[in-house]
């Protein structure tokens, strides 16, 4: 089945380092990936999305990796800030359902 | 800023009562959708809709109901809660004038049925 995975591991970093993020796909080849922040207690905000002909997109401390030979996704922050700590969700859409489907998240905390 | 709001934020109810999670978005989207989501846990979606009058269940098997009569509001019913539906549930909307279906989600309904 399509699956997409990111390491369930919390991620733990000194402030002012860079945090990498990695979200690997299964079964398929999906045409764009997104990335979305989550914080306790709350629903998913709509952060960035790479489609499979961009390399790398950018935004502001953020910048996300498309590998379709690897069939994975890299999200970096970088300068983190404690602000930064946060679960980040990976999405694609499923050609089989035509759905969104999301990963399990890594949780990123940043410590001052 | 995205407009989707959802009440109430907390429920807690014992076995057996009927209960209606609210949503509703004021961003004029056509595609609404209702995930459920365990701590530490993917969201799986239960129910989405496509438009007024449409609705369809999702990849997760869910005894709960929705409803779509106008577009800015889809809300879910759970006829008998019972604890297995303890869980929290995010509604969400989107926009294919993209193409890309970006998602914006509501803060979410944490449900606890004792």
């Amino acid at each position: 089945s399509q699956k997409i995975e990111q390491n369930s591991e919390a991620l733990n970093i000194q402030e002012g380092k860079t945090a990498t993020l990695t979200c690997n796909y299964t079964n398929y080849s999906p045409a764009y990936l997104q990335w979305y922040r989550q914080d306790p207690g709350r629903g998913p905000v709509f952060l960035l999305l790479i489609r499979e002909n961009e390399k790398e997109k950018r935004k502001e401390r953020l910048k996300v990796t498309f590998d379709t030979t690897l069939k994975q996704s890299l999200f970096h922050i970088t300068a983190s800030q404690p602000a930064d700590s946060a679960t980040y969700l990976c999405a694609s859409l499923s050609s089989n359902t035509g759905k969104l489907i999301f990963g399990q998240g890594t949780t990123l905390q940043v410590k001052p | 800023e995205a407009d989707i709001y959802q009440t109430p934020r907390y429920l807690v109810i014992g076995t057996g009562k009927k209960i209606t999670l609210e949503c509703s978005q004021t961003m004029g989207h056509d595609k609404m959708y209702w995930y459920q989501q365990d701590p530490g846990m993917e969201l799986h979606l239960i129910h989405y809709s496509y438009g007024v009058n449409s609705t369809e269940k999702g990849d997760l098997s869910s005894e709960s109901t929705v409803s779509r009569i106008r577009t800015e509001h889809f809300p879910l019913t759970l006829e008998s809660a019972r604890p297995s539906h303890t869980s929290q549930y995010l509604c969400a909307s989107s926009d294919w004038t993209s193409g890309y279906n970006e998602q914006f989600f509501g803060p979410g309904t944490r449900l606890t049925v004792l």
